[in-house]
């Protein structure tokens, strides 16, 4: 079975500043992909960053980046220059190779201080 | 990119009500897709992950005769919350995947947001 744990229930960063979402994750399999997602209070589920296990180059998309520790186990997630819409509900998210559905941790709720 | 719609967004419903809540991918055949409930503060709990043409898995723990799905179609799926009581209430979002491939990224519906009176 597939784990996840995000052990920020809330984070909060000031406007154009970086800031690191931490998640760990748990897996038998040697072939995953891990994502983060944005929940904003609209609940819309936006994908933020998506990661293939077998990449060892840390993917990014613009502001955000990850930081992909395998042996560790660790998807870390920062946002930088950080705006007041990155204020939202994040969930890192793993999913194996098969068929099958996302794991979701807990969530981080993010806010941004003007 | 692609486009889950789920309707409705809202619905409010006596209790012993049954309640229909769609999910349609607009611009790919979904074949796969999973439906998930999240209570309020807390992250998503899957219930069940449907494909077209098959019987929906369910979750340990979800009642199957209470949560009806449907996959009849690579387009659309529906969940049907029977005899709806006040501890159904809930965001119910479903998602769907263009492949049997777990490397696709899953598209979200944009969530139904349940009330049983």
């Amino acid at each position: 079975a597939q784990t996840v744990t995000q052990s920020q229930p809330e984070m909060s960063v000031q406007e154009a500043e970086t800031v690191t979402l931490s998640c760990t994750y748990d897996t038998s399999e040697s072939d995953y992909y891990l994502f983060w997602y944005k929940q904003p209070p609209s609940r819309q589920m936006i994908l933020v960053i998506r990661q293939e296990a077998y990449k060892q180059q840390n993917a990014t998309e613009n502001r955000f980046s990850v930081n992909f520790q395998k042996a560790a186990k660790s998807f870390s997630l920062k946002i930088s220059d950080s705006q007041l819409g990155d204020a939202a509900m994040y969930f890192c998210a793993l999913t194996v190779t098969g068929n099958t559905p996302l794991v979701f941790g807990k969530g981080t709720r993010l806010s941004v201080i003007a | 990119g692609a486009v889950v719609s789920q309707h409705p967004s809202w619905v409010i419903c006596k209790s012993g009500t049954s309640v229909k809540i769609e999910c349609r991918s607009l611009d790919f055949q979904a074949t796969t897709m999973f439906w998930y409930r999240q209570f309020p503060k807390q992250s998503l709990m899957l219930m069940a992950t449907s494909n077209e043409g098959s019987k929906a898995t369910y979750e340990q723990g979800v009642e199957k005769d209470k949560f009806l799905i449907n996959h009849a179609s690579l387009t659309l799926s529906t969940l049907t919350v029977t005899s709806a009581h006040p501890e159904d209430s809930s965001f119910y979002i479903c998602s769907a995947r263009g492949s049997r491939l777990s490397n696709q990224p899953q598209h979200f519906g944009d969530g139904t947001r349940l009330s049983i009176l």
